[in-house]
């Protein structure tokens, strides 16, 4: 029962910035944004995590809404293999609860 | 990150054996475990949450005596696939958390029973 919405597929040349959405209105206090992503038959990796204010990591950005119903990751340059499943999801911490992602293909 | 290690990455059993799947978190302590089982084409779903010292919670609908957790330190837990029939077959990944912070997942073994 993921908290999270997140479109099923998107697209995104190579060198270009992939935007991945993620709708959260039901996220509470002190719920943190979470955002892995699994390439295929791999455990997942996790990318960045945050509360309210935006963060930033050698990976990604994250961005969230000043009323936190949702959020954006933000890949500055991806490559080919940034193609994997993207997963958005609150919690506390400790166990992680998947819906079902999105997928990213990056192409040449 | 952190690393979280699962052995083996791939086996394959008969049918009425049983299947222990190992995960370690090799720098740092584990506070809580977890377990998740993934079929083809679909999400990772969560099983169970182990806490050292302690018997495993289990998710609703999963049989605790057919998937027997023991998280005997703070760095390993195990799943044991007991009588495992082909419907069992699927990708199982274990991840590691210390307090209320991020969980590092394992990468995974391919359970195939045959």
């Amino acid at each position: 029962d993921a908290k999270t919405t997140q479109p099923t597929s998107m697209d995104c040349a190579e060198g270009r910035a992939a935007n991945l959405p993620c709708n959260h209105s039901t996220i509470s206090g002190n719920e943190y944004v979470y955002w892995y992503r699994q390439i295929h038959s791999q455990g997942p990796q996790y990318i960045i995590h945050g509360l309210k204010n935006n963060e930033t990591n050698e990976m990604a950005s994250l961005i969230i809404t000043e009323d936190r119903k949702s959020s954006t990751l933000i890949l500055p340059h991806a490559t080919l293999r940034d193609t994997a499943v993207y997963y958005c999801i609150v919690g506390e911490g400790n166990d992680m609860r998947f819906g079902a992602g999105t997928r990213l293909t990056v192409k040449p | 990150g952190a690393v979280v290690s699962q052995h083996p990455s791939r086996v394959i059993c008969k049918s009425g054996t049983s299947v222990k799947i190992e995960c370690r978190s090799l720098d740092f302590q584990a506070t809580t475990m977890f377990w998740y089982r993934q079929f083809p084409k679909q999400s990772l779903m969560l099983m169970a949450t182990s806490n050292e010292g302690s018997k495993a919670t289990y998710e609703q609908g999963v049989e605790k005596d057919k998937f027997l957790i023991n998280h005997a330190s703070l760095t390993l837990s195990t799943l044991t696939v007991t009588s495992a029939h082909p419907e069992d077959s699927s990708f199982y990944i274990c991840s590691a958390t210390r307090a209320n912070t991020e969980a590092f997942f394992g990468q995974g073994t391919r359970l195939t029973v045959v």
